[in-house]
């Protein structure tokens, strides 16, 4: 399979816990993204990459979220002291210059 | 700020009852708008680019079409398995802004 691959698929975790997901993009795409979605609503920016670099955050993302993609390839998304309002779907995608992103299956997180 | 604009939000159709679905939005300037397709529990699946008012682009049952305010889905003779949720994103050029900005879908049930 060589589309967006996310890593877990459902995380359940306990109020106050921190979690890491994983995001292995189609291999010649340099720019990826990070989304979150609701139930109800369209998926929200979190932040972007292009290569290792992160270039763009959301003024929505709190100190608690930190993202990396180390060596330009697969990224981690990692939410500290989760809260129960962390509760979503956590959506990766990445794409090549000028086409269209492709998205992975997605993380979807319970905070109980 | 771009804003991107669905209706309906849900949509219910008799198998081949044909309709349209509108995203309408507000860009400094449109980079690209893209339709996806998404089912319950899954990642959005990309469907169509639309680059400039006037271009159309086909895929089975589906037709999306752009104009400089709007763009529109059409489902001819719908399936059932056509039922998910349609969701509009558009990529702005102005400034720094990287993301695609979504809206928030329009949920389709096609009935046997």
């Amino acid at each position: 399979d060589t589309g967006v691959s996310q890593d877990p698929r459902h995380k359940i975790t306990k109020r106050g816990q921190n979690v890491t997901f994983r995001c292995d993009p189609i291999s010649e795409h340099n720019r990826l993204y990070w989304y979150r979605q609701t139930l109800g609503q369209g998926p929200e920016f979190l932040t972007y990459f292009q290569n290792e670099a992160q270039l763009e955050k959301s003024r929505l993302l709190s100190d608690r979220f930190s993202a990396e993609r180390p060596k330009g390839s697969f990224s981690t998304l990692e939410i500290q002291r989760t809260e129960q309002g962390d509760s979503a779907m956590y959506l990766c995608a990445s794409r090549a210059a000028n086409t269209e992103a492709f998205f992975g299956q997605g993380t979807r997180l319970t905070v109980v | 700020e771009d804003q991107v604009t669905q209706s309906p939000e849900a949509l219910r159709l008799q198998e081949g009852e044909s309709s349209s679905l509108n995203c309408s939005y507000t860009v400094s300037g449109l980079r690209g708008l893209f339709w996806y397709r998404q089912d319950p529990g899954k990642g959005p699946e990309f469907l169509f680019t639309l680059y400039s008012a006037g271009e159309e682009k086909e895929k089975e049952r589906l037709k999306a079409t752009l104009t400089k305010k709007e763009s529109f889905l059409h489902i001819t003779a719908p399936k059932p398995e056509d039922s998910a949720t349609y969701l509009c994103a558009v990529w702005d050029s102005s400034g720094s802004a990287r993301q695609l900005t979504f809206g928030s879908g329009t949920q389709l049930t096609v009935l046997p």
